[in-house]
């Protein structure tokens, strides 16, 4: 058991730029979330996803941003057209499918739009 | 309204203190989970406990003891016997079913100094 991984850890882009995160939860996880958390404030909720079905999205996911877990193993997160806005960290984290003790987290994807 | 209240920004203290974060939250729902997290400086948000709303024994673990009372909607953290070790940002979170989103408060950040 390695955690819950995330690549990249840093990533800089241009506004405009298309970019895409990847989250590979702990294997026996069905559970996987993203969340964004900005400076100075706790992580916001976007998207989760029970197996491949991605069940509940924030009204934080606004139409430039797409979440998929085609397998129910990885999951991508896609922001296209970047916005300065966007620059945040961006987490990932896991569950198991009973008892629910405790989300893993990874460490994280660090946006930074210019 | 969900929400999770850390009043604290930032506290302060001395190696060896005792020191207690504060956590408020709101909620109709009358089962619910509660949790904290430790995220260092490294970024990685570390599972310190989950309450559920049935449960209101308080909890001791090491140097940690958490204090949920139903009756102010509260469910504070204690650290006895402070370390520079614990030096992080805390975040105190609420969920209504196992499984679903967190929503977290802005977190208080703690400083301990030798």
């Amino acid at each position: 058991d390695t955690g819950v991984s995330q690549d990249p850890r840093h990533k800089i882009t241009k506004r405009g730029q298309n970019v895409t995160f990847r989250c590979d939860p702990i294997s026996e996880h069905n559970r996987l979330y993203w969340y964004r958390q900005t400076l100075g404030q706790g992580p916001e909720f976007l998207t989760y996803f029970q197996n491949e079905a991605q069940l509940e999205k924030s009204r934080l996911l606004s139409d430039r941003f797409s979440a998929e877990r085609p397998k129910g193993s990885f999951s991508t997160l896609e922001i296209q057209r970047t916005e300065q806005g966007d620059s945040a960290m961006y987490l990932c984290a896991s569950s198991p499918p009973y008892g629910s003790y405790g989300y893993t987290f990874g460490s994280g994807t660090r946006l930074t739009v210019v | 309204a969900q929400k999770v209240t850390q009043a604290q920004t930032e506290i302060s203290v001395v190696e060896k203190e005792d020191v207690t974060l504060d956590c408020v939250y709101e909620t109709r729902d009358t089962t619910y989970y509660l949790f904290w997290y430790k995220q260092p400086p490294s970024g990685e948000l570390v599972f310190l406990i989950r309450r559920n709303s049935f449960d209101e024994q308080n909890e001791i673990s090491g140097r940690y003891s958490w204090n949920f009372q139903k009756s102010t909607s509260s469910f504070n953290f204690t650290i006895t016997a402070s370390q520079v070790v614990d030096s992080a940002v805390y975040f105190c979170a609420l969920s209504f079913q196992a499984g679903t989103a967190l929503i977290f408060g802005k977190g208080t950040t703690l400083s301990v100094s030798s």
